[in-house]
């Protein structure tokens, strides 16, 4: 079965770049579109953005700004870099798989507690 | 598009937990239910309104009409305990939307 894993530096310094990867082992990467989520301590998930394998991508409107999602299908993963960062972009980070008949999101990876601090 | 979800719910076990996710007209829209238990990430328990992934007990099913979408879990048990949040796809910004999340209790 396809799992996700996260992974990228746990602390970021304000104004800096965000980077995480999420890698997909047991199942490839293409045909799908993949998603990063994420959620702030002890709140809701907001959803960052998606990537279809071709990279073709959608971002959230509020951070479109400020995100940049990549796709390497030789490595079967994709990636999320998040610039200017500031003490609310403090979060978990999720990968998870897009689902297209419906739109829902399975599997998701365990998720990386990204924290933004100088 | 806003999905509004109690902040809180509580249920004796072996008793049955409403969840309830409002939005305007989401019964015209698909909705699903993540599951999320403390320092985990969600999992997906109902789909496309009332369908179950495998590995799911069915003792987890929904329903949506009108401007209310419903999570029901029949014979609640302590592991049950979790965070809840509903999920819609919102067609002007083509991005997913997630209710605020509702916390079971079992009492």
């Amino acid at each position: 079965q396809v799992q996700l894993q996260e992974s990228g530096p746990g602390l970021v310094k304000p104004s800096e770049t965000l980077s995480l990867i999420c890698s997909v082992s047991g199942g490839s990467i293409s045909g799908y579109f993949w998603s990063w989520i994420r959620q702030p301590p002890g709140k809701g998930l907001e959803g960052i953005g998606y990537i279809h394998y071709s990279g073709s991508t959608t971002y959230n409107p509020s951070l479109k700004s400020r995100v940049i999602i990549s796709v390497d299908t030789s490595k079967n993963q994709f990636s999320l870099k998040l610039s200017s960062v500031t003490a609310a972009d403090t979060a978990v980070y999720y990968c998870a798989r897009l689902n297209t008949m419906y739109n829902w999101f399975d599997p998701w990876g365990q998720g990386i507690l990204v924290t933004v601090s100088s | 598009y806003v999905l509004t979800q109690p902040p809180s719910v509580s249920v004796a076990p072996g008793q049955t937990a409403s969840i309830t996710c409002e939005g305007n007209n989401v019964g015209s829209k698909s909705v699903h239910w993540y599951q999320q238990k403390p320092g985990q990430a969600p999992v997906l328990v109902v789909f496309d309104d009332n369908d179950r992934p495998s590995g799911i007990p069915e003792r987890f099913s929904g329903s949506n009409s009108g401007n209310t979408a419903t999570l029901t879990i029949s014979r609640v048990e302590a592991g049950d305990e979790a965070d809840y949040y509903c999920q819609v796809w919102d067609d002007s910004s083509d991005h997913p939307v997630f209710g605020g999340g509702t916390t079971l209790t079992v009492l």
